[in-house]
């Protein structure tokens, strides 16, 4: 069972360009979420879809986009990529609508803005 | 708004030692406490969990009790083991919420 699998594992950019970070999970969650982590902040959420088809904006969405594909997949863009957009990005999944909202997180992937 | 503090890092142990680690909460209503552990390289896995007041969660020797009266969730373990060595993360989530609020991590070493 593969749970959370997000790719790429490392990117490097250069300011201004674009790319997309991917996630799919075979949890049959309907819940969906990104979160990005820097030293000394914890994580913080990016974007949410708390369903197939919605999305809703999270603590820190300024210079993202996200696009809740089907059930199992949900996409994290950066349209422009800035410097201070370097950090380490989770996707993770839940069941949602009911109960304690248990987590559960991909491995990560790195990005580095130069 | 809703918020988790936790104690700052590192904690260096000796096996075997006694772990604590401090965590508190502000929060409107009734969240779910949780504490998350981030293995080097690898993404945050459910340690243990507690959805009421005085609930306790427990997992692979921690424990944690939900006390509302001080607003906190205090993680514990008896004898802590080199391979305990991570990242610990306390949360809180309100109950039918999508948002889980995190704090800003516990780094603990464990020495041999």
């Amino acid at each position: 069972n593969a749970g959370v699998t997000q790719t790429p594992k490392f990117q490097v950019l250069k300011t201004g360009q674009s790319m997309t970070l991917q996630c799919a999970q075979d949890m049959n969650h309907n819940s969906m979420y990104w979160y990005r982590q820097d030293p000394g902040m914890g994580l913080r959420l990016i974007y949410y879809s708390a369903s197939e088809g919605t999305t809703d904006k999270g603590e820190v969405p300024n210079g993202y986009n996200v696009s809740r594909l089907n059930k199992r997949e949900f996409s994290l863009r950066l349209e422009s990529a800035a410097p201070s957009q370097t950090s380490v990005y989770f996707c993770a999944s839940s069941e949602g609508f009911s109960g304690a909202n248990v987590l559960t997180f991909g491995a990560g992937s790195r990005l580095t803005v130069l | 708004g809703d918020s988790v503090t936790q104690m700052e890092g590192p904690v260096t142990l000796s096996e075997e030692a006694f772990l604590t680690i401090n965590c508190t909460y502000t929060a409107t209503g009734y969240p779910s406490l949780f504490w998350y552990v981030q293995y080097p390289g690898e993404g945050l896995q459910l340690l243990l969990k507690a959805t009421k007041a005085d609930d306790k969660g427990s997992n692979k020797g921690f424990e944690a009790t939900y006390r509302k009266e001080t607003t906190s969730f205090h993680l514990e373990k008896g004898s802590v083991q080199v391979s305990d060595s991570a990242v610990y993360f306390c949360a809180l989530s309100n109950t039918g919420g999508f948002k889980t609020i995190f704090g800003a991590g516990t780094r603990l070493f464990v020495k041999a």
